[in-house]
């Protein structure tokens, strides 16, 4: 599987910032996702990043609040914008395997939004 | 619409116990089936999977699930539990539709007790 890393592990933001983590695969692959884990929840797919064309969100998710990047086949950026302490949560990435329908996944990104 | 339960948000077990995870689907068509596991501050590491075929999947780690199409279930054993399995286990159903998306279970808390 691939090795997926996502930068920052942490941080700790302030309210009404916006912070961008970064999603890095060691291969090249077609579709990335995004994930949100709030606390002591299971994972949301917040959107999915095709690389060549625009990220489609799930309902709930707009693109004004998490934009995406996917400027080739092995990254990805997340950022959460304008942030108030309910986007307090773990992100995380991941990719689709070479059977098209296994998801490895990043570390996470763990956000404390204060 | 498409959900997973998982009934049992904590489960302890004494190390060396066997194991058992329930976790039940609501999918209309063929379901893609996976267990992944998250280690405290960890992301999401893949178990085992079930596309098709044999219904009693291996997995890593000595764990292995039964799909049971009559029950739309798909729950994760292990014979002898080990201190090191204490962690979160998410069952995961695969819904295809353009682009595959995850839809996870709660997650199941495991702890073990020496």
């Amino acid at each position: 599987s691939a090795v997926i890393s996502q930068k920052p592990s942490r941080d700790i933001c302030q309210r009404g910032t916006s912070l961008t983590i970064q999603c890095q695969v060691d291969s090249q692959v077609t579709m990335m996702f995004w994930y949100r884990q709030q606390p002591g929840q299971s994972l949301t797919l917040i959107a999915t990043a095709n690389q060549g064309s625009e990220a489609t969100y799930e309902s709930g998710f707009v693109i004004d609040k998490f934009p995406i990047s996917r400027p080739n086949l092995t990254f990805s950026t997340l950022t959460v914008s304008n942030m108030s302490p309910e986007d307090s949560s773990i992100y995380l990435c991941s990719v689709e395997g070479e059977d098209r329908e296994t998801q490895y996944f990043g570390p996470g990104t763990r956000l404390l939004v204060l | 619409a498409q959900s997973v339960t998982q009934p049992d948000i904590h489960i302890t077990v004494s190390e060396g116990a066997s194991l058992e995870l329930r976790c039940n689907y609501s999918y209309g068509a063929t379901p893609y089936l996976f267990w992944y596991v998250q280690s405290p501050g960890q992301g999401l590491q893949l178990l085992l999977k079930y596309f098709s075929g044999d219904t009693l999947v291996q997995g890593i780690k000595g764990f292995e699930a039964e799909f049971k199409r009559s029950q739309s279930s798909f729950n994760l054993r292990k014979p002898s539990v080990h201190w090191s399995d204490a962690a979160e286990y998410f069952c995961a159903v695969g819904v295809s539709g353009g682009y595959n998306k995850l839809i996870f279970g709660a997650g199941t808390r495991l702890a073990v007790h020496p």
